[in-house]
């Protein structure tokens, strides 16, 4: 079974720049995640999806950041316009549904971005 | 608001030997879950091991365990005969019992030593 795909690995903007991390869940999974990683912190969620819906949005910056998940499947994330302080890596994460009792998330690589 | 935190930040082990990661938190809910994951260098973040707060009883996995302490918020991770494997970054979770609010902590760099 294929993991959680995201694209690209590695990115290097300049600030002001726009820029779009993509990722596809694990088939089948229903929750999305879409996570902020800092050097030396853990991850810090920005979004969650169920299906198509963004279910808590709370902690995405929603002056420069929006996020997308047509069709359930599929989903972007995107900065415009980018700022220094987003140099960091970009995690996305699935689950086969927002059911904590038997929730397990399951982790992309991450796009790790610079902002120049 | 939940926090969860971490206090050691790098520990070491020989390997084949034992080690326990620290974690505590601070919630007023009283239906919560606790995780450990596990993020290789340049890797993907893993789950490692989870706990349910209503279950008395420490989860174990393989190697691994944890001892629950719901009283004092403590959620610390023994890892047992130590692997070279084992070398990465250690997160502690939690996850509010509605499922809403999900927090990480700042992390514990193992190193195990040949």
């Amino acid at each position: 079974e294929a993991g959680v795909v995201q694209s690209p690995r590695y990115k290097i903007i300049e600030k002001k720049q726009p820029v779009a991390f993509w990722c596809n869940p694990i088939s089948g999974h229903n929750t999305l995640y879409w996570y902020r990683q800092n050097l030396g912190q853990g991850p810090e969620l920005l979004i969650r999806y169920e299906n198509e819906e963004a279910v808590d949005d709370s902690q995405l910056p929603k002056d420069r950041f929006s996020a997308e998940r047509l069709k359930g499947v599929d989903s972007t994330l995107k900065i415009q316009p980018a700022e220094l302080g987003d140099s960091a890596v970009y995690l996305c994460a699935s689950s086969p549904r927002d059911d904590v009792s038997t929730d397990t998330q399951y982790f992309g690589p991450g796009t790790r971005l610079t902002v120049l | 608001a939940q926090t969860v935190t971490q206090s050691q930040p790098e520990m070491s082990v020989q390997e084949a030997e034992t080690v326990t990661l620290s974690c505590t938190y601070d919630t007023s809910e009283s239906d919560y879950y606790l995780f450990w994951y596990k993020q290789p260098p340049s890797r993907q973040m893993i789950l490692v091991i989870r706990q349910e707060a209503y279950k008395q009883q420490n989860a174990t996995e393989n190697r691994f365990s944890v001892n629950f302490q719901k009283a004092a918020k403590s959620f610390s991770l023994k890892i047992s005969d130590s692997q070279l494997g084992d070398a990465a970054m250690y997160f502690c979770a939690y996850r509010s019992g509605t499922g809403n609010q999900f927090y990480f902590g700042t992390g514990t760099s193992l190193t195990v030593i040949p």
